[in-house]
């Protein structure tokens, strides 16, 4: 089945170490989103790829990185994680054109901070 | 700007009751319309959505109906079960998605 496929499912950092999440897509989608989500509170967009071209949110700190080397693979870094960041994580694709907007999601990282 | 209100939680309920979660927008333009449910643990999952006005979307016994006259987007279930328990969110898709707080459902049995 296509699917977005987040890994690792829980990442436990150190204060400070940076950290790398990963996400993966077998939908061949062209647009793909990070998400930050506390506590069951609605999802927070910290920026999308359209193809390659990068869209930052406004309020997205700088703390926060992306990459994307190719249309199925995404990752999110986190330069120096502070106990503020832990989260879930959310990754989620669409396909541009597409009417409806409709965004599929990964299962989600749960980052811890220690 | 766009906004998405839903009905605050958290909603408990018995097993087999009738289910209303309320949700309005504020939107230019003719957004798409969706839920999502999150079950503890786990990302986001599509439910149901619509795409234009008078539109019904339904999924697993929930339904929904785009109504643009009165900017709302309610979910209901005829009958929920203890598997119901979850926390759902409206959001309307135009560039992005734009989610609302979220309401936490508890079935009990």
């Amino acid at each position: 089945d296509a699917m977005v496929i987040q890994n690792p499912r829980y990442q436990v950092t150190q204060f400070g170490k940076p950290v790398t999440l990963s996400c993966s897509q077998t939908l061949n989608h062209n647009v793909m989103y990070w998400y930050q989500q506390k506590s069951s509170q609605a999802p927070k967009l910290l920026f999308h790829y359209y193809d390659k071209d990068f869209n930052n949110e406004a309020d997205t700190p700088d703390n926060f990185q992306s990459r994307r080397p190719n249309t199925s693979f995404c990752f999110l870094d986190i330069r120096s994680p502070g106990l503020g960041d832990a989260a879930m994580y959310l990754c989620a694709t669409s396909r541009e054109g597409v009417r409806s907007y409709e965004q599929y999601f990964g299962p989600g990282t749960r980052l811890t901070v220690t | 700007g766009d906004s998405v209100t839903q009905m605050e939680g958290p909603v408990t309920l018995s097993e087999e009751a009738f289910l209303t979660i309320n949700c309005t927008y504020t939107a230019t333009g003719y957004p798409s319309l969706f839920w999502y449910v999150q079950y503890p643990g786990e990302g986001l999952q599509l439910l149901l959505k619509a795409t234009k006005a008078d539109d019904k979307g339904s999924n697993k016994g929930f339904e929904a109906t785009y109504r643009k006259e009165t900017t709302s987007f309610h979910l209901e279930k005829g009958s929920v079960q203890v598997s119901d328990s979850a926390v759902y969110f409206c959001a309307l898709g135009a560039q992005k998605l734009v989610f609302g707080q979220g309401t936490r459902l508890t079935i009990n049995p």
